[in-house]
């Protein structure tokens, strides 16, 4: 079993829809959680970090994380095209060794 | 700063030559981590250095990669001998310790 779970997708929206990105992971010492974004070609860039159970809301983006439950979610509001991109989870103990999600990959249609 | 920077961006080669990728991670960070990315695996870490002293290299797939760092401002991945199933996207990646890594462009590996 992988450390971390994460649906491929493909997920397709029309622009304006809310989106729901989620992930699962088996080990509970992780303790931070990580969103990033990764255009196509590109390398994955830092969208969101969050910091044991909670949510955090950054403009139209929010991340949630329930550590009982094992299951981190990444919500986009008022989705736009721009928004197309693979978006991975990723956590880790201790910001040395990260276990990185395998993306799902998400198309915003004008 | 110019962030992470890999080389080559591209690699075409023939299944048994040696391939070796580089990498300049961002001035001031004492992290350095190499992955792979396949559409079948996903981002998998291989190998990440602490002050240039490799601390977890039990993502290494075999004894045909090896990876050193000989100084904080340069990394190499070496594979040898290379095989088709290591066609892949090699990202190198950067950090001081904290809640963010910083990627490079990544190198695109073909194994013919």
């Amino acid at each position: 079993q992988k450390e971390v779970e994460q649906d491929p997708g493909p997920l397709s929206v029309p622009e304006g829809a809310i989106v729901s990105l989620n992930c699962t992971y088996s080990n509970s010492a992780f303790q931070y959680f990580m969103w990033y974004r990764q255009y196509s070609r590109k390398g994955p860039e830092l969208l969101m970090y969050t910091y044991s159970s909670g949510n955090k809301e950054d403009g139209r983006f929010t991340a949630q994380v329930d550590k009982s439950s094992k299951y981190i979610s990444l919500f986009i509001r008022d989705s736009q095209p721009s928004d197309s991109a693979t978006y991975l989870c990723a956590m880790t103990r201790n910001f040395n060794k990260f276990y990185f999600g395998s993306g799902t990959k998400l198309n915003v249609k004008p | 700063d110019a962030g992470v920077i890999q080389s080559p961006r591209h690699e075409v080669t023939e299944m048994g030559q040696e391939v070796t990728l580089r990498c300049k991670p961002i001035s001031g960070h004492d992290y350095l981590f190499w992955y792979r990315q396949t559409m079948m695996r996903g981002l998998e870490l291989l190998i990440y250095f602490n002050n240039n002293v490799p601390i977890d290299d039990s993502g290494m797939p075999e004894d045909r990669f090896s990876a050193k760092m000989p100084n904080a401002s340069f990394s190499t991945l070496k594979i040898q001998p290379s095989e088709p199933r290591d066609s892949a996207v090699y990202f190198c990646a950067s950090s001081s310790g904290g809640d963010e890594q910083f990627f490079g462009p990544g190198t695109r590996l073909t194994v013919l």
